[in-house]
């Protein structure tokens, strides 16, 4: 089974309204990492936390890191309709692996 | 334009047949991936390197070869195409430092194969 595992797996928000995803994982971690892929496109970084960090911020984006809980979310804020997309979370090992979970499909209604 | 460089984006194969798919980058990282996404299941891993000269095996290696010969390529070949490996195949590379903690792993756009 995948090493990430993704809730919800759908999500559906009014444009100006939070959304939070949240990602729980199996084994030690190096960092966590979350995509976003807008449909039929490529991944995009967003951004990264590191294992012996708790919060990290990019503009509109918030996440957290629990390594006693081997969890973490996303949050943005102020959503809007162009982060209408999926988004992964995905656990970097120190084997050099790159393991991605299913996903939380995100609709921002306008 | 600097990035990841998927050949070719489409397409499709007949069951038996062969094929090697291309990856190349030109930002000289270390780290390639190969990956593939299936409707609902996210993408898995198929194999990676850590560096020029070295393979090894993902999630999902069965049915599937990989080969780095130059740093910049890596080469993903499907021996005998199975319908089971209708998928869209990911290529990333990453350099496995500075770079990737502050931009994580650079994305191709994508191979589109359909066995039929």
């Amino acid at each position: 089974s995948q090493q990430g595992e993704e809730d919800p797996q759908a999500l559906s928000i009014q444009e100006g309204e939070n959304a939070t995803m949240n990602c729980s994982y199996k084994t030690s971690i190096n960092n966590l990492q979350w995509y976003r892929q807008n449909s039929g496109r490529g991944l995009v970084h967003l951004i990264l936390i590191r294992s012996n960090e708790r919060e990290k911020h990019s503009g509109r984006l918030r996440v957290t890191l629990d390594t006693s809980k081997k969890s973490s979310s996303l949050l943005i804020t102020a959503s809007r309709a162009a982060d209408t997309a999926s988004y992964f979370c995905a656990t970097y090992l120190n084997t050099g692996k790159l393991i991605f979970g299913q996903g939380t499909t995100l609709q921002v209604k306008p | 334009n600097a990035g990841v460089t998927q050949t070719p984006k489409f397409r499709v194969l007949k069951t038996g047949q062969s094929m090697t798919l291309l990856c190349a980058q030109d930002m000289n990282h270390e780290y390639m991936y190969w990956y593939r996404q299936d409707p609902g299941m996210g993408l898995r891993l198929i194999h990676y390197s850590v560096g020029e000269g070295t393979t090894a095996k993902g999630e999902v290696p069965d049915g599937y070869n990989v080969s780095r010969l130059k740093k910049q390529n890596f080469l993903l070949g499907l021996e005998s195409a199975a319908p089971s490996q209708t998928s869209v195949y990911f290529c990333a590379s990453t350099d496995g430092g500075f770079t990737t903690l502050s931009y994580g792993y650079t994305f191709g756009s994508g191979t589109r194969l359909t066995v039929v």
